[in-house]
């Protein structure tokens, strides 16, 4: 039973545009969020999170909106450049105490100069 | 920014070799550290919870015996595959976080990519 879910494997756009990387979950003990950005043979990089007291934080090009109450969240990235190319991780962790990441399966996103 | 290295990246041994994968944070002490495992176009798991001085945690479905954790110090935790088979292949990946607090985010390592033949 996938717990967080990212339905779009892939995301292309174009460079100078926006990217809006989408993510819902089931769980309703979830109440951190967090996405990581992968490159070929490196491992996961953090890059923003949100809390479930907030519904947007903000850092730099990347932005995470929160929609509790449909269980969404997403993450957009404007303006996009080619080197924002990576695949784009979603994960969460309960308010049960828990130190547990469930993660999406990724979206890989490709931003064409 | 926070670094963990993982090694070796890439492990490739034959059926019934035990393989030893390191994780370690270079920066910063961390008295936790996650072990995760992906398979191809799933997403990260988590395999085991490995605390500095004390037993590991581990996921359901996940067998304690043959993955054991060791985790000595607070920069330094182990996983060995004990007697690998080739549905143990995979990509193992670890993970630390720095300072405590849940809400603290996890720092990867790159990864070890394990075939057994």
């Amino acid at each position: 039973d996938q717990q967080v879910k990212q339905n779009s494997p892939s995301l292309s756009v174009q460079e100078g545009r926006i990217s809006i990387l989408n993510c819902d979950y089931t769980n309703s003990m979830f109440d951190y969020f967090l996405w990581y950005k992968k490159y070929p043979a490196e491992g996961p990089t953090f890059l923003i999170s949100i809390s479930s007291i907030k519904d947007k934080n903000e850092d730099g090009r990347f932005t995470v909106f929160l929609n509790k109450s449909a269980k969404h969240l997403s993450l957009h990235i404007v303006p996009s450049q080619p080197g924002d190319s990576a695949v784009y991780f979603c994960a969460a962790s309960d308010r049960g105490g828990s130190e547990k990441l469930v993660f999406g399966k990724g979206t890989k996103l490709t931003v064409n100069p | 920014g926070a670094v963990v290295s993982q090694h070796p990246s890439r492990v490739i041994c034959k059926s019934g070799t035990s393989v030893k994968i390191e994780c370690r944070s270079l920066d910063f002490q961390a008295t936790t550290m996650f072990w995760y495992r992906q398979f191809p176009k799933q997403s990260l798991m988590l395999m085991a919870t490995s605390n500095e001085g004390s037993k590991a945690t581990y996921e359901q479905g996940v067998e304690k015996d043959k993955f054991l954790i060791n985790h000595a110090s607070l920069t330094l935790s182990t996983l060995t595959v004990t007697s690998a088979h080739p549905e143990d292949s995979s990509f193992y990946i670890c993970s630390a976080r720095v300072g405590q607090g849940r809400n603290q985010p996890q720092h990867f390592g790159d990864g070890t990519r394990l075939s057994i033949l």
